[in-house]
């Protein structure tokens, strides 16, 4: 059911930055909507990490950051940290779908 | 911020009817949007609907034949329904709710493990 596409798996060494990529298309992110980003541990619910493309949620570090280009989006994890081994998830609304909110495919970090 | 609060049914047969609920803490249910969001094992996030503050509903077309989601009139509370499950509605839902602002779930429930089991 996903409509936006991220990559399975990334991993990193500590201190190393990474990045993840959202692809939608133009009735989601190409349309202009924003894209969200959350970050889930196993067993536990998202929590919102970047909103509207670019923003953190107090209490966020600054070692988390969003971009938007066309119908894609990215996340950057830099001096990646053991505690950002998770899953991270894109969001965006799709006016397609008569107005829906759609999900990434998820994609696990892993540190090395 | 609204804290959320969510119960429910955990196991159920096929064609049963799943129902759950989430009560707001800190905020009124007519402040804010409420979503519900599955995750089945191992898998990604799954949208299933929300509700605004005025009590329109917007559904997932894949559930919407099915689903039905309130506002309670007495507490401040809303709740899930899904008829007619499956095994393959087995899933952790998660109760969620955004501001008025964008179109991002800030504040999530715990979740509630759901399995459609004969």
């Amino acid at each position: 059911q996903s409509v936006l596409t991220q990559p399975p798996s990334v991993s990193g060494a500590p201190g190393q930055r990474v990045t993840i990529s959202c692809t939608g298309s133009s009735s989601n992110i190409g349309a202009g909507y924003d894209v969200h980003w959350y970050q889930q541990f196993p067993g536990t619910a998202p929590k919102l990490l970047i909103y509207g493309n670019t923003n953190r949620p107090s209490g966020v570090p600054d070692r988390f950051s969003g971009s938007k280009s066309g119908s894609s989006a990215s996340l950057a994890i830099t001096w990646l940290q053991a505690e950002d081994e998770a899953d991270y998830y894109c969001q965006s609304y799709d006016s397609s779908l008569r107005g829906s909110y759609v999900f990434g495919t998820g994609t696990q970090v892993t540190v090395l | 911020q609204v804290q959320l609060q969510q119960w429910g049914a955990g196991l159920l047969k096929p064609s049963e009817t799943l129902s759950l609920t989430c009560a707001v803490y800190g905020g009124s249910v007519s402040g804010y949007y409420f979503s519900w969001i599955r995750q089945p094992p191992g898998q990604g996030l799954e949208w299933i609907g929300e509700i605004n503050p005025g009590g329109n509903t917007n559904y997932s077309p894949s559930l919407k034949s099915r689903v039905t989601i309130s506002i309670g009139t007495s507490n401040n509370h809303f709740s899930l329904k899904l008829i007619s499950v499956t095994a393959a509605d087995t899933a952790v839902y998660f109760c969620a709710s955004r501001t008025t602002i964008g179109y991002y779930m800030d504040v999530w429930g715990r979740g509630t493990t759901v399995t459609v089991s004969s």
